[in-house]
């Protein structure tokens, strides 16, 4: 119940298209839900994250759908650039009791932008 | 922006040594810290949390006796890996939150650890 289901596995598109990485989860405490870009030899960078009491944040070309019912969210790239290219984790936390701020990561999804 | 730094960045050492990994906020305090593993191609694994001034709470698999956690103050946490074997080799990485719910969490660059 604990785990985030993140797909696919990787992804390739061309300069200036729109990759979209999709998350699912189970457990319904969950109530924070970011994202991190991970470059190799790096460690993650917050991307974007969103709280369930929203279905869609937007930040710069960064996008985040989300569906409570269906418990899903997703990123949308807009404009990729060849610079986007790394490693995307989703991830989910819930708030209080020993899960306090507790992170579990999706599997991560290896984005290939090609120029 | 919070910015958390993690030292060293990478090292190598011979299997049996005791290796010690610092975890510093830089502008701001924190009480919790997080400390992951990760091995190549796959995500990342929470190892324990790093509370300050009481002992750490390490998740289930993870040898308390192996990684010893001390958070010594509102800026510092440190992981040592003790007496290391080449199966300890992976890369690893704490996290300090910021914000309510401690959340959000801001990550360190990692550090490699390779045991021969």
């Amino acid at each position: 119940q604990q785990q985030v289901k993140q797909s696919p596995q990787s992804l390739i598109v061309q300069k200036g298209g729109i990759p979209i990485i999709n998350c699912a989860y189970e457990n319904t405490a969950f109530d924070y839900f970011p994202w991190y870009q991970q470059f190799p030899g790096k460690g993650p960078a917050l991307l974007i994250a969103i709280r369930p009491d929203v279905s869609e944040k937007k930040e710069g070309r960064f996008t985040i759908s989300f569906n409570k019912s269906a418990k899903q969210f997703s990123l949308h790239i807009m404009d990729s650039q060849p610079g986007d290219s790394a490693t995307y984790f989703c991830a989910a936390s819930k708030g209080g009791g020993t899960s306090y701020g507790k992170l579990t990561f999706g599997q991560g999804t290896i984005l290939t932008v090609h120029p | 922006g919070a910015v958390v730094s993690q030292h060293p960045s990478r090292v190598i050492c011979k299997s049996g040594t005791s290796v010690k990994i610092e975890c510093r906020s830089l502008d701001f305090q924190a009480t919790t810290m997080f400390w992951y593993r990760q091995f190549p191609k796959q995500s990342l694994m929470l190892m324990a949390t790093s509370n300050e001034g009481s002992k750490a709470t390490y998740e289930q698999g993870v040898e308390k006796d192996k990684f010893l956690i001390n958070h010594a103050s509102l800026t510092l946490s440190t992981l040592t890996v003790t007496s290391a074997h080449p199966e300890d080799s992976s890369f690893y990485i704490c996290s300090a939150p910021t914000g309510m719910s401690n959340q959000p969490q801001h990550f360190g660059d990692g550090t490699r650890l390779s045991i021969l």
